[in-house]
């Protein structure tokens, strides 16, 4: 069974600092690895994915995710945060060997960048 | 070019009683998921529609049950509530044809439900 973890709740981060948003998967087959943002009272936001190709993904708004298969990682980068990059950050997988396109979500990462 | 909507944005309902909630996909879409997120965890997968037939479900009990009409829309119903339903349900979209399985969903901005 396909499984995301996140291992912190929360991250917290200063204005023009790096950022980084953990995440280890698990997944039978071949992982397609997505990261979401949801704000307050909001869906979520697609920010980019992983299918095939370059370990080294990027998407909107300045993050990036690298895909490392030997660990079993998509971690999400951003060089420099900005504070209206505070929100909840998802990271979820499928795999090329399920029917469906549904997804399997982590628990979510609380970001906040400090001014 | 509309996204993906949802309604009611709110609702409140009582344990017993049965609830519909309904998703329009994004234009162009086939495909639409169903998830519940409940308050401080990740989206949980419900089900998923393709072709108006339920391609795939989650582990979710027979309370939960849905239909996706020829327009690509889709409901969500739930029966014989319990407190424990009180989430945020939402509803992605993806297509057309459901595949591959590494295409991207697009969620709706959720139905809040709060069972009493």
């Amino acid at each position: 069974a396909q499984s995301v973890a996140q291992p912190e709740d929360q991250v917290n981060v200063a204005e023009g600092n790096p950022l980084t948003v953990k995440c280890t998967y698990s997944v039978s087959g071949n992982p397609y690895l997505f990261w979401y943002v949801q704000y307050p009272n909001r869906g979520l936001q697609f920010l980019l994915k992983y299918i095939t190709g370059d370990n080294l993904v990027k998407g909107s708004y300045g993050f990036e995710a690298e895909f490392n298969k030997s660990q079993t990682s998509f971690h999400l980068k951003k060089p420099s945060a900005l504070v209206s990059d505070s929100a909840l950050y998802f990271c979820a997988v499928s795999s090329h060997l399920q029917i469906g396109n549904q997804f399997y979500f982590g628990t979510g990462t609380s970001l906040t960048v400090i001014p | 070019d509309a996204g993906v909507t949802q309604s009611p944005t709110h609702l409140i309902k009582t344990r017993g009683q049965q609830v519909t909630l309904r998703c329009s996909p994004k234009s162009g879409h086939d495909t639409v998921s169903w998830y519940q997120q409940a308050l401080g965890q990740g989206p949980q997968f419900i089900f998923q529609y393709y072709e108006e037939e339920e391609r795939q479900r989650g582990n979710f009990p027979d309370r939960f049950s849905g239909h996706q009409f020829p327009n690509y829309s889709s409901e969500l119903n739930v029966n014989a509530l319990l407190l424990g339903d009180s989430a945020l349900y939402l509803c992605a979209s993806s297509g057309p044809g459901g595949r591959p399985p590494g295409g991207t969903q697009y969620f709706g901005p959720g139905t809040r439900l709060l069972v009493l």
